[in-house]
């Protein structure tokens, strides 16, 4: 069965730490993805990746950045955490093209204190 | 930014009832149309994907229609069950790139048995 495994359900971390979620495919997908989700708002991309070492913004990267290094793992970094980081993040994975869906982590719940 | 907007924000029925709901997008560059279901403390999992207007696609007591010319999906749940409480997401793609997916705000459904 085809997994998208993320590091943490819940996670708490202190305002201005530099926090790392961590985020492992098993289906050799190429593309890889991170969202959060707030209440009342779609699921918004932060950054995706399609290949090693290769990323892309999303439409709300302000505050956070990026690492793939290996295929099968994407990290999202909160570089100096902020209270409003505080919320749902999901990691989910597809293949590059086709009529494919993403596959998705069973999230992490950020809270910044 | 491309708008897709799902309604009703929730919905509360009682168990046998059959309920429905509506996602629509832009109807301009339509290539695709994914519905997931995302269960509370789960990982959204895909229903359908959906690519031709007049598309319906069913999964048991689910199933999804598509109309690409007005740009709208209806997800129809027939009997519906306590298991079925869920948010229902659905997600436009416009060009077959499968990282350029854009997500509603989702349905969150409530059948009390």
């Amino acid at each position: 069965d085809v997994k998208v495994t993320q590091s943490s359900r819940y996670l708490v971390k202190r305002t201005g730490e530099k926090v790392f979620l961590e985020c492992v495919q098993d289906m050799d997908h190429e593309n890889m993805f991170w969202y959060r989700q707030d209440p009342g708002l779609g699921l918004r991309l932060i950054y995706f990746s399609y290949d090693v070492k290769m990323k892309e913004k999303g439409d709300i990267p302000e505050g956070y950045s990026v690492s793939r290094e290996k295929k099968e793992r994407f990290s999202l970094i909160l570089e100096s955490a902020s209270t409003n980081q505080t919320s749902m993040y999901l990691c989910a994975s597809s293949p590059l093209t086709g009529n494919q869906p993403q596959h998705f982590g069973d999230g992490t719940r950020l809270s910044i204190l | 930014i491309l708008n897709v907007e799902q309604s009703p924000q929730s919905l509360h029925v009682q168990e046998g009832d059959s309920t429905n709901f509506t996602c629509s997008f832009p109807s301009s560059n339509f290539y695709a149309l994914h519905w997931y279901r995302w269960e509370t403390a789960k990982s959204p999992e895909a229903l359908f994907v959906m690519t031709l207007n007049g598309d319906e696609k069913k999964k048991g007591r689910i199933s999804a229609t598509l109309n690409t010319k007005e740009g709208y999906s209806y997800l129809y749940i027939k009997g519906s069950q306590p298991e079925d409480s869920a948010t229902y997401l659905c997600a436009f793609n416009r060009n077959g790139d499968n990282n350029d997916m854009r997500f509603g705000a989702g349905t969150r459904l409530t059948v009390k048995p």
